[in-house]
């Protein structure tokens, strides 16, 4: 079955700091790849995806790649703020071939310090 | 402004009783997924549904039952039968099962037993 698995946390870094949250996954078929973000309380919200091998996601500053190779997907930003602070989940998607389910990591809280 | 509510954000279960979660979503989606989040944990689906009046049971459904009567709206009730019901429910929806969607979520419910 499809699974990902994250870099565990917490992760505390301090103010402009360099991101990195390890994100791999074993998929049976050609999965698009998603990270998700969750501020305390709320609901997750979309970060940034990428559909086909090497893709590369971005938004606010963050990145990511799709490496087939590596079956990876690691999300990176190159200087930290406070208002980063939340739990970052790398999730995939193969719906055509496991109608209706996306698999999720166990998340990573990062903590970023003034 | 489109999205995905969700109701009540607190809910409290005492023992042998029934409750249902509300989702609502006015993105015009026609998928609709619930999720349980545990603490420290990734999303599990319980729930989901690709059009109105048909759903499919999740990884964990025991315990659960949903309705899809509507377009915009896929209650979740959480049944006596569900002996371990505590847990953060959240409701998504994206545009179809295509694995290139974007899924959309609601703000969550945060289920307590009494």
């Amino acid at each position: 079955g499809n699974s990902v698995t994250q870099m565990e946390g917490p992760v505390t870094l301090s103010e402009e700091a360099f991101l990195t949250i390890n994100c791999t996954y074993t998929a049976t078929g050609y999965p698009s790849l998603f990270w998700y973000v969750q501020y305390p309380g709320e609901g997750l919200q979309l970060l940034l995806k990428a559909t086909k091998a090497d893709d590369k996601g971005s938004n606010k500053g963050f990145e990511a790649t799709y490496r087939k190779e590596t079956t990876s997907f690691h999300l990176e930003k190159g200087s930290v703020q406070v208002s980063d602070s939340a739990v970052y989940f790398c999730a995939l998607s193969e719906r055509e071939t496991n109608a209706g389910k996306s698999t999720f990591g166990d998340g990573t809280t990062l903590t970023v310090k003034p | 402004d489109g999205g995905i509510t969700q109701s009540p954000k607190y809910l409290f279960r005492k023992e042998g009783q029934n409750v249902t979660l509300s989702c609502e979503q006015n993105l015009n989606h026609d998928a609709m997924y619930w999720y349980r989040q545990d603490p420290g944990q990734g999303l599990r689906l319980i729930y989901y549904s690709q059009i109105v009046n048909d759903f499919q049971k999740g990884d964990i459904a025991e315990g659960y039952s949903v309705s899809r009567e509507k377009k915009e709206s896929f209650p979740l009730t959480v049944t006596s039968a569900q002996k371990n019901p505590t847990a953060f429910y959240l409701c998504a929806s994206s545009l179809t099962t295509s694995k290139i969607e974007t899924q959309y979520f609601g703000p969550g419910t945060r289920l307590l037993v009494l």
